[in-house]
């Protein structure tokens, strides 16, 4: 069985600012694992992906994510927060990445000026 | 590409009543998923197909639940005797056999009343 834990439901940050969501996953097989945003009444866009090789994957709008096994963690992360970031981020996990996605509750990203 | 279309966007409809969605997944996906995500919560995996094929159902699918893909193109999600504990977001996805991201259509947002 499968499991994401994204810890914090809200974070807020200064444009600039650092980001970084976490996420942590449980998996009983070598995982894949997702990074989606979500924008108000919109469906889910795809951040970026680990599935194997190099632990350190960028996405999209400068967003990236390092894999660490030993931490069961994928947090994601931008050097620098942009107003246009403000949305809902959803890790989402997959055993052996051909199958269907478990995902965490969410991280509301807030940006202020 | 056009992408993974989802109609209606909206439905509001009153307890009881059945209600139907469509999914048109990008052209030449053999895989489709539909998820529901509720408000405050990540989507949940409801049931998925290979072509025509439902290979998965999540105990989530009551029996008031029902979804086909008749010839492994667009699927349908309909939903009998609604109650308004089914109100949530529903969510289709797409993708390729030999490919494992999923990508997202807009929703379909039902409101029982």
């Amino acid at each position: 069985a499968q499991s994401v834990t994204q810890l914090g439901s809200h974070v807020s940050v200064s444009e600039g600012a650092l980001v970084l969501l976490r996420c942590n996953y449980s998996s009983s097989v070598p995982p894949y694992l997702f990074w989606y945003v979500q924008y108000p009444n919109q469906g889910l866009q795809l951040l970026l992906k680990y599935t194997t090789g190099a632990t350190l994957v960028k996405g999209i709008n400068g967003f990236e994510a390092e894999f660490k096994k030993s931490e069961t963690s994928f947090h994601l992360t931008k050097p620098s927060a942009h107003m246009s970031d403000a949305a809902e981020y959803f890790c989402a996990v997959s055993p052996g990445g051909y199958s269907t996605l478990t995902f965490g509750k969410g991280t509301m990203l807030l940006v202020s000026p | 590409d056009t992408g993974v279309s989802q109609d209606p966007r909206h439905k509001i409809t009153k307890r009881g009543q059945n209600v139907t969605f469509r999914c048109d997944p990008i052209s030449e996906h053999n895989r489709l998923y539909w998820y529901r995500q509720t408000l405050g919560q990540g989507p949940e995996f409801l049931t998925y197909f290979q072509n025509e094929a439902q290979l998965e159902k999540s105990r989530l699918l009551s029996d008031r639940f029902s979804a086909e893909r008749p010839k492994g193109s667009f699927s349908t999600l309909e939903i009998q005797r609604t109650e308004q504990g089914d109100s949530a977001m529903y969510l289709c996805a797409s993708s390729s056999t030999s490919a494992e991201t999923q990508y997202f259509g807009p929703g379909t947002r039902l409101l029982v009343l």
